[in-house]
């Protein structure tokens, strides 16, 4: 199994700053992926980690607001930029292996933005 | 868009077992179903997965229909601590394609 780690665990920003979120896994990963858990709802993926390249976003996210990078394949980040109090959320990091195999999550870094 | 439905909410009786259903009808033949629970304020936590045969864990079975379009996630002996949100997902599993997209799940109130 892997554990994933991220930092900070959580946070309170001012609106129209941005926060950097981190996430390590202990082995390497084939995937990465970053999901938003707002109030309440179900985990939506905001885009997929690419080693090495851009990131693929899902619909409704862009490269702009939410900057993600993955030197290696085993840390990524992901930027919350810009933040209003819309973003206010739990983001969460996963990473698996592909064929058949687990994926596995973090703990979450639950951002609050005033 | 997630590919399954499930039951929003759902009680079970302590020590009871809790069958959790899972729909899935327009599964492809080389997506897998797997399920995961998120216990209030942690994340997801890996259950189960199966492609067409029955599964079974030291946490939970997993009975997939033989047309594979349904499935039923059973915990056999509900504890309080089994009380969370539990998600049914089908994933092609490869080592290059491996998204995995999360529906509204069944949220599972074990009562004593």
């Amino acid at each position: 199994s892997a554990v994933i780690s991220q930092k900070p665990s959580r946070d309170i920003c001012q609106r129209g700053t941005s926060l950097t979120i981190q996430c390590q896994v202990d082995s390497q990963v084939t995937m990465m992926f970053w999901y938003r858990q707002q109030p309440g709802q179900s985990l939506t993926l905001i885009a997929t980690a690419n080693q090495g390249s851009e990131a693929t976003y899902e619909s409704g996210f862009v490269i702009d607001k939410f900057p993600i990078s993955r030197p290696n394949l085993t840390f990524s980040t992901l930027t919350v930029s810009n933040m209003s109090p819309e973003d206010s959320s739990i983001y969460l990091c996963s990473g698996g292996t592909g064929a058949a195999g687990e994926l596995f999550f973090g703990e979450g870094s639950r951002l609050t933005v005033l | 868009d997630a590919k399954t439905t499930q039951p929003p909410s759902m009680d079970c009786a302590e020590g009871r077992a809790a069958n959790l259903p899972c729909n899935h009808s327009t599964i492809s033949g080389n997506e897998y179903v797997y399920w995961y629970r998120q216990i209030h304020s942690q994340g997801p936590q890996y259950i189960i997965h199966g492609l067409k045969n029955n599964e079974t864990n030291e946490m939970a079975s997993l009975i997939i229909t033989e047309d594979r379009k349904s499935s039923t996630l059973i915990l056999p002996h509900a504890t309080l601590r089994d009380t969370a949100v539990y998600y049914c997902i089908v994933r092609v599993a490869s080592t290059s394609y491996d998204k995995v997209i999360f529906g509204p799940g069944t949220s599972l109130s074990v009562i004593p």
